[in-house]
């Protein structure tokens, strides 16, 4: 079945450091994938997404491009803030499941001032 | 305008009760995501509706496991006999169609303990 895997947390930056968390996926066909974000005290929010082959997408300065030939879908972030900790999971979706989500198990990220 | 809304926000329970946990969606969203998030690990997705359609339970773990949705409004997740296993974070999403990629908008949860 699909599956996502990234890379283990927790993530320890210093602030203005560039972030990279790992993201890889299985899945036939041609899924959407998602980055989702959950900071503390929060709810779970979409970052941002992509839903084909060279796609990137981007928000709040995070950027993730669908790779296909590598199933990778890695988020970066040139210079990460103490107030983007929190926990970010990547997700995949198909449209023939009814676009029900399949998460990566989250990276936690904490930023030092 | 409002986000989707779940209760209670904690429970705490013994091993063998009922509980039952209450998702209101985003009003006009005709799907309906119910997904569990277990200490330290990832979200499993467990059943959605989409409309008047039958709804895709293939995600429940057990025939403890169940929901309801009455129409396109409010849903109910009911877990029989609960387990210390059962104790997660039920979160409940909402989208306007599940036709093309809409994006998934979550409740804050329902923390399950049992005891």
């Amino acid at each position: 079945g699909d599956s996502v895997t990234q890379m283990e947390g927790p993530v320890t930056l210093s602030e203005e450091a560039f972030l990279t968390i790992n993201c890889t996926y299985t899945a036939t066909g041609y899924p959407s994938l998602f980055w989702y974000v959950q900071y503390p005290g929060e709810g779970l929010q979409l970052l941002l997404k992509a839903t084909k082959a060279d796609d990137k997408g981007s928000n709040k300065g995070f950027e993730a491009t669908y790779r296909k030939e590598t199933t990778s879908f890695h988020l970066e972030k040139g210079s990460v803030q103490v107030s983007d900790s929190a926990v970010y999971f990547c997700a995949l979706s198909r449209p023939e499941y009814g676009n029900k989500l399949v998460f990566g198990a989250g990276t936690i990220l904490r930023v030092k001032s | 305008g409002a986000g989707v809304s779940q209760s209670p926000s904690n429970k705490v329970t013994e091993k063998g009760k009922d509980v039952e946990l209450r998702c209101d969606p985003i009003s006009g969203h005709t799907a309906l995501y119910w997904y569990r998030q277990r200490l330290g690990q990832g979200l499993e997705f467990l059943i959605y509706f989409q409309g008047n359609s039958a709804p895709d339970k293939s995600g429940l773990p057990s025939d403890r496991f169940s929901a309801e949705r009455t129409g396109e409004s409010v849903s109910t997740l009911t877990i029989q006999r609960t387990q210390q296993e059962d104790s997660a974070v039920y979160l409940c999403a909402s989208s306007p169609r599940t036709g093309g990629q809409e994006t998934q908008y979550f409740g804050p949860g329902t923390r399950l303990l049992v005891l």
